[in-house]
């Protein structure tokens, strides 16, 4: 069944607001990775964690495996943060990674 | 650092014909995934190899489906009889000794007619 549940599906935010996505896992993951898709439809990394929370500039992504979920938070969004964001998990025991279905983001002036 | 390389990006092939797809993992990486995109199932992984070896091919179906990794530098997805279903983008990871993070290729294009 389905492991990871990624919402939400589509978010719109005005340029300079914020806003997190959020997956949730029904079983416990060992890491988790955020991904933005580019306009060339590659996937581009943007954070791996095995625990605790990273910043990048803009944003930033927590992980808590006892917990079972991870967010990414957007804030004072761009133009250019638009495109669609997937997490993807780690289970234990393996290395495949397990996608959620993803979060378009809109960002508007 | 060229990143995943993968050939050819876009593919059309007719209903029964063999589709070869190609991906070159980031140099050093020992540890190429396979993983197939729909708009119906997702993101959903297919195979493993870690130092040219198969590990894990839960993912993959189990006909007419079947992936190797002669040499370090290139791995191939071998689609047998290909079926209109099999339409998808396939992409291709690598990453160091099978630890994250992975990184991904660009995709193939596959569409069956």
């Amino acid at each position: 069944g389905d492991q990871v549940e990624q919402s939400p599906s589509a978010l719109s935010l005005h340029e300079g607001t914020g806003s997190a996505l959020r997956c949730n896992f029904t079983t416990t993951m060992r890491a988790v990775q955020w991904f933005r898709k580019n306009s060339r439809g590659s996937l581009i990394n943007l954070f791996y964690l095995a625990s605790g929370t990273k910043e990048n500039g803009r944003l930033k992504s927590a992980f808590d495996s006892k917990e079972r979920y991870s967010t990414l938070h957007i804030r004072d969004a761009q133009l250019e943060d638009s495109g669609t964001y997937f997490c993807a998990a780690e289970a234990q025991g393996g290395r495949a990674l397990i996608f959620g279905t993803g979060t378009t983001v809109s960002v508007s002036p | 650092n060229a990143g995943v390389i993968q050939t050819p990006r876009h593919k059309v092939t007719g209903k029964g014909q063999e589709a070869t797809l190609w991906c070159e993992p980031i140099s050093g990486h020992s540890a190429v995934f396979w993983y197939r995109q729909t708009i119906v199932q997702g993101l959903e992984f297919l195979t493993y190899f870690r130092n040219q070896a198969p590990i894990d091919d839960s993912g993959m179906p189990k006909e007419r489906f079947s992936a190797q990794m002669p040499n370090q530098s290139h791995s191939t997805l071998k689609i047998q009889s290909t079926q209109p279903q099999d339409s998808a983008v396939y992409l291709c990871a690598s990453s160091l000794e099978g630890a994250p993070p992975q990184y991904f290729g660009p995709g193939t294009r596959l569409l069956v007619l």
